[in-house]
């Protein structure tokens, strides 16, 4: 069965320093996203990409996160500089385009700002 | 403005007993709902999903829940809890809200705990 690929699964950096994280969707999957979910939450939309655009960073802290899907398959997000209250779950999910459609998630990466 | 509520952030139930999670959302369109399990540093996984085809839905594990467009709840039931159903569990809504489409809105999740 097809999965969304993500690593690292954990990151433990300091803060100021700048982390990153990957995404391989399911294949043909033109719609991936990136949550984040700190611990006790549901997770919360940063970005949603429909094929290489992005159709909704609104959530997105642009200050310090960027994301890219250059080539409308992987994804990368990436946090500069870290800050304590970026420790969180940082989830990838891929879907069909259209609404309705089902996401279906990665393991998620773990990151830890010290 | 959509959203989810899950009432009881923490549930307790005995191995072989009846397991209740509520939901209730809030939505300017007809959603899409959808149940969601996440077991300790995993993602999330789908249980079921709500398309309008039928009002009570059958998802893997034994689990099901009723969509009631009258008390706007979708609660997720299943006959009698295994020890491997202690999970946290998270519903959603999704929709073309707020400029995206197909964006998910999850509420703050109930964490199912087992007891033999």
């Amino acid at each position: 069965e097809a999965e969304v690929a993500q690593s690292p699964r954990y990151k433990i950096t300091e803060k100021s320093q700048a982390v990153a994280f990957w995404c391989d969707p399911i294949s043909g999957h033109a719609t991936l996203y990136w949550y984040r979910q700190i611990l006790g939450q549901g997770p919360e939309l940063l970005v949603q990409f429909q094929d290489e655009s992005v159709v909704d960073d609104s959530q997105l802290p642009k200050d310090r996160f960027s994301a890219e899907r250059l080539k409308g398959v992987d994804s990368t997000l990436k946090i500069q500089p870290a800050e304590l209250g970026d420790s969180a779950m940082y989830l990838c999910a891929s879907s069909l385009e259209g609404t309705g459609d089902t996401q279906y998630f990665g393991p998620g990466t773990r990151l830890t700002v010290l | 403005a959509q959203s989810v509520t899950q009432l009881g952030s923490h549930v307790s139930v005995s191995e072989g007993a009846l397991v209740l999670l509520r939901c209730n959302y809030s939505s300017s369109v007809p959603p899409y709902l959808f149940w969601y399990v996440q077991y300790p540093n995993q993602g999330l996984q789908l249980l079921l999903k709500y398309t309008s085809a039928a009002t009570l839905v059958k998802g893997i594990n034994g689990f099901e829940a009723e969509f009631k467009k009258s008390e706007t709840s979708f609660h997720l039931t299943k006959p009698s809890a295994h020890m491997s159903d202690a999970a946290e569990y998270f519903c959603a809504v999704s929709g073309p809200f707020s400029g995206g489409y197909n964006k998910l809105i999850f509420g703050a999740g109930t964490r199912l705990a087992v007891h033999p």
